[in-house]
Formats: structure tokens, sequence, C-alpha cells
């Protein structure tokens, strides 16, 4: 079945530093990626949907200069935190659509961010 | 405006025993598809079971039974003779025919007793 791989998996960052997350499709492409932020024992919350070619999308309070977010390609999308703090500390993860209406999106296995 | 709704935080079950996730939506979509993700501690996103609202049987995959039931807006997800593994968040999930994005409920934390 299709891959998305998603790096790093874990990541301790500084606060004030940034941080890439990456999220490629394997064997296939992926014209929309959507990242999503995950608080311990909550629900998974859509920041915004990133389209390859052009800017992204984003979700009614999700700050866009401090999550960037590019689809540079076909089979890559990336999340940058931007001077991290420890209040971005959470459980992202991102997932691409599947090619029918019917089959279920396609989950990277997430990354967890920890700031100091 | 779509919206999940799973209003049990955290069920217990005995190994063996089969139990039912609740979850309850809101659409105004005729068409829309509905989905039971499992999500161990690991964090990965683990597909279940899927539900068309066109669909007239109840999905069935394995263990897991999804009791459709569209007049009241219910999908809620059955699993029988419950394993140890299968401790782990449980989130129902949404997504309108024209659109890719899903809207997840809150989700459950189950838990299964040996």
């Amino acid at each position: 079945g299709a891959v998305v791989s998603q790096h790093p998996s874990r990541v301790i960052c500084k606060s004030g530093t940034s941080v890439k997350i990456e999220c490629r499709s394997l064997d296939f492409q992926a014209t929309t990626m959507f990242w999503y932020r995950q608080f311990p024992k909550q629900s998974l919350m859509l920041m915004a949907t990133s389209n390859e070619g052009s800017k992204a999308t984003y979700e009614q309070g999700v700050e866009k200069d401090k999550f960037l977010i590019n689809h540079a390609s076909l089979t890559l999308s990336t999340l940058t935190v931007t001077s991290a703090h420890p209040e971005d500390s959470s459980f992202y993860i991102c997932s691409a659509p599947p090619g029918r209406y019917n089959s279920p999106l396609h989950f990277g296995n997430g990354t967890r961010l920890t700031v100091t | 405006a779509q919206k999940i709704t799973q209003t049990q935080p955290g069920m217990f079950v005995q190994e063996k025993e089969a139990v039912t996730l609740d979850c309850t939506y809101d659409t105004s979509d005729q068409s829309y598809g509905l989905f039971w993700y499992k999500q161990p501690s690991s964090g990965e996103m683990i597909f279940l079971i899927y539900q068309g609202s066109y669909d007239e049987q109840n999905a069935t995959e394995g263990r897991y039974s999804l009791n459709f039931q569209k007049a009241r807006k219910s999908a809620n997800l059955v699993i029988s003779a419950s394993q140890l593994g299968d401790s782990a968040m449980y989130f129902c999930a949404m997504r309108a025919w024209n659109g890719n994005k899903l809207v997840f409920g809150a989700g459950t934390i189950l838990r299964v007793k040996s």
C-alpha cells in the first residue's frame, strides 16, 4: 500500500531554534498533504494543508509565520517550526489523501517534538 | 460544518469480551465517509474500518464491525474478542465526499484487562 515516510520520529531542540519535519510520499505522488498537531491524549487538530506549487492553506488560529509549510515537489512536504518554544512541544503528523474517496488517508508515523 | 462526537474518554474491557466505542456525527452533507482509526502509544495512525453514507450494509473487517445508524447519525465501532494489543486510543473521523480533510472526534482510550 501507499506509504508516507515522516522524519524525524523524535526531536529535542532548544528554545529559540527552528526544527524541520519532512513528509515524503514513497510510492505515489501527493499534490496535497495535511499537517496535524496532537497534544497528549487529545485529538488530531488540522493545522494546514500544503499544496504542491502553491501556498499552504492554514486553519484558523494557526500562526503562518511560526509554522512554515512548503510543498516542494509531488513527493515532499515540510513543516518548519520556527523559533520554537516549550509550548510548541507536541506530536506532529502528516497525511496524504488517497486516490479513492472511500480509501483511508495515508499517515506518516508522526514526529514527537520536545522544546527545552 | 462537520462534527464528530465521542463521549467516552476512557473505556475498560475484559480480555476476550466485546466492546462498543460510541461515535455520533453531524453533517449537512448527503454523501460522506466515516472512518475509525487506532492509535497505539507509538503514535502511528492505523486504519481500521470505513463506512460510506450510502452503504446499506454495516462494514466489517475481521474483529471490527461498524454499527451504522444513519437516521441517528451514529457510527459505533464494535470490537469483538478483545485482545491486550487492542489497548490504544481510538478515533472516529469523517470526510465529506467533495473533500479530503478528515475531521476527528476527541477519541476514546481503550484499556483491555487480562
